[in-house]
């Protein structure tokens, strides 16, 4: 089964400073790639998905890009973080057949301060 | 705009006893329903899905009820464990919407030993 690695688990940044949190998948191969937030009393809202090597679709648009360089690995990054860039980002992934069962990794607390 | 909610953001159940989790949904093209489990300093858990074209979904002590003329379903844990303490998601996805599940806001089970 696959495992998702994601870090750092808690990270505080000014406002202005780039930000680059990563992600990686291990055990499945060409799965789809996602990043997700859920910000102060809100549900986990759906920011990019992946369904390959260099695409990235956007859901919503905001200070924040995403890449995938690589299969497993997708990153979330932004040149300058604004104070409403604050959330827990999770990184999942779906396995291609299994409609909607994401796997999520730990999830990173971003402060920005 | 939330397309899923779940109103209660707590509960708190005497252990033994039954645990009711409710969520409401507004999007009518919405076919496929999950419920997520999560822990601090993790990222969510699948816990149980229902497709529209049934009514009941049952996994051991889990059930799922999907209500679609009144769209809300709800998760039922018969009998409520201390290791059931968490927080809840529910999330649902439409067929022309694939690439994203919709999450509700969550609610904290507290099961009290």
């Amino acid at each position: 089964s696959q495992t998702i690695h994601q870090w750092p688990a808690t990270l505080v940044q000014p406002v202005g400073s780039p930000l680059s949190l990563e992600c990686t998948v291990e055990g499945t191969s060409n799965p789809n790639l996602y990043w997700y937030r859920q910000a102060a009393g809100r549900g986990l809202q759906l920011l990019f998905y992946s369904v390959g090597i260099g695409q990235i679709s956007s859901e919503v648009p905001q200070n924040l890009s995403a890449s995938r360089p690589q299969d497993r690995q997708f990153i979330l990054s932004s040149k300058k973080l604004l104070l409403s860039d604050s959330g827990f980002y999770l990184c999942a992934c779906k396995t291609t057949g299994l409609r909607e069962k994401l796997f999520f990794g730990s999830g990173t607390q971003l402060s920005v301060l | 705009d939330q397309q899923v909610k779940q109103n209660s953001p707590s509960l708190s159940v005497q252990e033994g006893r039954i645990s009711i989790l409710n969520c409401d949904y507004t999007n009518s093209m919405f076919d496929y329903f999950l419920w997520y489990k999560k822990y601090p300093a993790e990222g969510p858990t699948f816990l149980i899905s229902i497709s529209s074209i049934k009514d009941k979904n049952e996994d051991g002590r889990f059930t799922v009820f999907l209500n679609k003329s009144a769209k809300h379903l709800s998760l039922h844990i018969v009998p409520s464990q201390p290791g059931d303490s968490a927080v809840y998601f529910c999330a649902a996805s439409s067929q022309t919407g694939a690439n994203n599940l919709f999450f509700g806001t969550g609610t904290r089970l507290t099961v009290i030993p």
